[in-house]
């Protein structure tokens, strides 16, 4: 069975200073990881993913998030956050269904607010 | 990037009725997926939209409640049924592209339940 967890269901930060959004996942076989951004009464857009080779992933925006296998860790990062970062964002694993990896499970989200 | 289009966007509904919700996608779309969301959580994955059968429900979701159609490759719907307060939330049709190995999705139908 596979599993994530995002600590923290809330994280402020001010405008320019360095943005961590936690998440572990729990999975028996090697994960895919997702991180989504969802701005609000708006759906879900990716912002990045890690399926296989470079542990270190750059997605849009300016986020980027690092795949730690020791930690069952792939946390997002963004240096210098910007007021348009507000928004809740989740992180997620695909879950193998016939080798494949699209339904994906979600962890519960962290609202993320950037204080001026 | 795919295009998921989702209708409606938003609803208020009675007690007891059942409502319908389209989801049209493009055609790099492979698999579709119906997830929930309810109010203040995460997203919960309700069933996979298979073409021309049945759709495969997750634990806890059934097809008398939650009946999905697929008639073709591009089209879906989700139909809420006997609906109650408790199923007020925002159901998202989502699209699997296997040329960029992706997930996306629509805008979602916010549904309220009186």
């Amino acid at each position: 069975a596979q599993s994530v967890t995002q600590l923290g269901s809330h994280v402020s930060v001010s405008e320019g200073a360095l943005v961590l959004l936690r998440c572990n996942y729990s999975s028996s076989v090697p994960p895919y990881l997702f991180w989504y951004v969802q701005y609000p009464n708006q759906g879900l857009q990716l912002l990045l993913k890690y399926t296989t080779g470079a542990t270190l992933v750059k997605g849009i925006n300016g986020f980027e998030a690092e795949f730690k296998k020791s930690e069952t860790s792939f946390h997002l990062t963004k240096p210098s956050a910007h007021m348009s970062d507000a928004a809740e964002y989740f992180c997620a694993v695909g879950r193998n269904y016939g080798g494949a990896t699209n339904k994906l499970i979600f962890g519960t989200g962290t609202l993320l607010a950037v204080q001026p | 990037s795919a295009v998921i289009s989702q209708k409606p966007s938003r609803d208020i509904c009675q007690r007891g009725t059942s409502l319908t919700i389209q989801c049209q996608v493009d055609s790099q779309v492979t698999m579709m997926f119906w997830y929930r969301q309810q109010p203040g959580q995460s997203l919960t994955l309700i069933a996979t939209a298979n073409q021309g059968s049945e759709a495969t429900y997750e634990s806890g979701f059934v097809i008398d409640k939650f009946p999905i159609s697929r008639p073709n490759l591009t089209f879906s719907t989700l139909t809420v049924s006997n609906m109650s307060p408790e199923d007020s939330s925002i159901y998202l049709c989502s699209g699997w592209t296997d040329n960029t190995g992706e997930l996306f999705f629509g805008e979602g139908s916010r549904l309220t339940v009186l």
